[in-house]
């Protein structure tokens, strides 16, 4: 069956650094991958998309690299602010009607 | 403002209880989705609809029970709960369903947290 996996640790970062959050997954290859954000008692919160044959993707200070070879998606933020704590989620489409999404990372930016 | 609305926010009930949820988008979207979100564990598909219709029911035990009387709202209706059914439950939409090649981000509600005694 389809699988994604999140680093299940929380990542601390200091504040102004870069955060660099990875996404793999197995068993399938999707056709677009996407991020997205949660704060605690919060639905969460479409960030990017990136489609399989873009390698990178930016938003501001958000990027998202998608590597269909080694099946894995990098999230980075730079120049990370406090704010940007939070737990960030990426999530596949399997080809049919369903979206499976990984459990999160959990992001502590340190002033 | 996600455009998703979802009440209650929290519930608290008893394992004989009947309660349901309720979840409204203002987005004009086609498609919306039940979703239940435990302790860090990924978000586990539970019914989709598609223009009223139900698509997908991911193998969800009969004592949730779905309901779309149109495209705007979405209810999901609860019975004779057990303890490990308390999480948090999320509503989504999206301008239609997700596929292979179509863009289809998701809008979610902020969730019920329920609670079963």
């Amino acid at each position: 069956s389809q699988k994604i996996e999140q680093n299940s640790e929380a990542l601390n970062i200091q504040e102004g650094k870069t955060a660099t959050l990875t996404c793999n997954y197995t068993n399938y290859s999707p056709a677009y991958l996407q991020w997205y954000r949660q704060d605690p008692g919060r639905g969460p919160v479409f960030l990017l998309l990136i489609r399989e044959n873009e390698k990178e993707k930016r938003k501001e200070r958000l990027k998202v690299t998608f590597d269909t070879t080694l099946k894995q998606s990098l999230f980075h933020i730079t120049a990370s602010q406090p704010a940007d704590s939070a737990t960030y989620l990426c999530a596949l489409n399997t080809g049919g009607f369903k979206t499976i999404f990984g459990a999160g990372t959990r992001l502590f930016v340190k002033a | 403002e996600t455009g998703v609305t979802q009440t209650p926010r929290h519930l608290v009930m008893g394992m004989t209880n009947k309660k349901s949820l309720k979840c409204e988008q203002h987005l004009g979207h086609n498609a919306m989705y039940w979703y239940k979100q435990s302790a860090k564990k990924p978000l586990e598909l539970m019914f989709v609809y598609s223009l009223e219709e139900r698509v997908e029911n991911n193998s969800v035990p009969s004592r949730f029970s779905p309901e779309c009387p149109n495209s705007s709202h979405l209810f999901l209706h609860l019975h004779t709960l057990q303890p490990e059914d308390s999480a948090l439950y999320l509503c989504a939409s999206s301008q239609d369903l997700p596929g292979s090649y179509s863009n289809q981000p998701q809008h979610f509600g902020d969730g019920t947290r329920l609670s079963i005694l």
